[in-house]
């Protein structure tokens, strides 16, 4: 079957613009997750979603950052009012929990540049 | 809360050994490592699940030391095609899934 499917691939944005960045899990992963890669670095971890349920969003950056999943399937990620410090490649992964026996699946990111 | 990974960097000349160490603060439930190539996404190796526990995957292997809540990557005669950086995550709380900050492995010619 298909993959997990990030749109856009690449999005450049001026400073200050709002952008969405979507991801389409795996058709039956109840579980979705987003990260942040800085170029060069680590996953840093943003949200986790069970469902359309995130019960804890503590892992976003600031209050700019949003997430939401509907039907328990596409999530979009909302950035508002972008900054350069915001660039960087956005991923999102799926699993069908529990996390002791699924991996997670990523998909291909959105490669995000604020100017 | 993130796993921490040793050594940050290693480089390797084809045929030769390497491990990766991945050690967490809290209670592990599950190891997972992954390999990412350069401009693509994280790929999945393995998940480990008891104490002691040691899984292979070519000549690739990895073990998880509960009680130590520690886990070891062994890459074994490596290839050119181990070249990457590979992360091992961790799931804390049941809804939190942290990788370490990864280990970027050379393998040369």
């Amino acid at each position: 079957g298909a993959g997990v499917s990030q749109s856009p691939s690449n999005k450049v944005t001026e400073k200050g613009k709002d952008v969405e960045l979507r991801c389409d899990p795996i058709s039956g992963h109840t579980a979705l997750y987003w990260y942040r890669q800085s170029l060069g670095q680590g996953l840093e971890f943003l949200i986790y979603f069970q469902g359309n349920s995130a019960p804890d969003k503590s892992g976003l950056p600031s209050d700019r950052f949003s997430a939401e999943r509907t039907g328990g399937s596409v999530s979009t990620l909302t950035i508002q009012r972008t900054q350069q410090e915001d660039s960087a490649v956005y991923l999102c992964a799926s699993s069908r929990p529990p996390l002791n026996n699924s991996p997670l699946h990523f998909g291909n990111g959105t490669r995000l540049t604020v100017t | 809360q993130q796993p921490v990974q040793s050594p940050q960097a290693v480089i390797l000349r084809e045929g030769e050994d390497a491990v990766i160490n991945c050690s967490s603060s809290k209670a592990l439930y599950s190891v997972h490592w992954y390999r990412q190539k350069h401009g693509e996404a994280p790929v999945f190796l393995m998940i480990l699940l008891k104490g002691g526990e040691q899984k292979g995957h070519d000549k690739i292997s990895a073990s998880f030391n509960e009680k130590k809540q520690q886990s070891s990557l062994y890459l074994t005669a490596s290839q050119l095609s181990y070249s990457g950086t590979y992360f091992c995550g961790t799931e804390y709380n049941f809804n939190k899934f942290y990788f370490g900050s990864g280990t970027k492995l050379n393998v040369k010619p």
